[in-house]
């Protein structure tokens, strides 16, 4: 099915480990972001990227980096997990930013820092 | 205060009956959208909307942009629309590539 591919579902790792977490698109998006979602809170916009070879930071920048490898591949990276960042971590895509355009939203990844 | 606020937080009804899930918003938007969460599951859009009314099977989102203030109802509820429903806004103008995010109503439904 066409949509958002996030990998891995699941990830334990230990403070200080790195990882990375992938997405990928195959809808032709131009803009695609990753957020996470902790208890008690709404979702929180980490990175964006409006357009192939852009990318911005988010409300809770910190801690992460993202790269925009071509039009359908997202990813964000995590060069020193703290439990601090353990959550759930959504990719999402639009055709653009306007505010014109859905949403869609990838599975998901549980990530657990211990 | 939080730039978007859900009402209720949490909401159980009986099979069959009508509910009503509202969402305000403090800021200038240009869209509104009405989100689903299922339990362990991903996030699944329902509806954009910038004015009016949209339908989709028993799900009806509405909007007045000059309260500030929308609405998802659900009619016949049934016990597979248990899960959580998020109303988020796209912010109108620059910060227009941020979705802000109501924290959410768990609804059950009891067969």
């Amino acid at each position: 099915n066409a949509g958002v591919t996030q990998t891995p579902k699941f990830q334990v790792l230990k403070t200080g480990q790195s990882m990375t977490l992938q997405c990928a698109q195959d809808m032709n998006h131009n803009s695609m972001y990753w957020y996470r979602q902790d208890p008690g809170m709404g979702l929180r916009l980490i990175y964006y990227s409006a357009s192939e070879g852009t990318t911005d930071k988010g409300e809770v920048p910190n801690g992460y980096n993202v790269s925009r490898l071509n039009k359908r591949e997202f990813s964000l990276r995590l060069e020193s997990a703290a439990p601090s960042q353990t959550s759930v971590y959504f990719c999402a895509s639009s055709v653009g930013g306007s505010g014109t355009y859905g949403y869609t939203f990838g599975s998901g990844t549980r990530l657990t820092v211990v | 205060k939080n730039e978007v606020e859900q009402s209720p937080q949490n909401l159980t009804a009986q099979e069959g009956e009508f509910i009503t899930i509202n969402c305000s918003y403090s800021v200038g938007i240009s869209a509104l959208h009405w989100l689903q969460q299922h339990p362990g599951g991903g996030i699944v859009s329902l509806f954009m909307l910038s004015s009016g009314k949209k339908k989709h099977g028993r799900l009806i989102a509405t909007i007045n942009i000059q309260e500030k203030h929308s609405s998802l109802h659900i009619t016949a509820s049934h016990p597979r629309d248990s899960a959580v429903y998020i109303c988020a806004v796209t912010h109108s103008g620059a910060g227009s590539y941020q979705l802000t995010f109501g924290k959410g109503t768990k609804l059950s439904v009891i067969p």
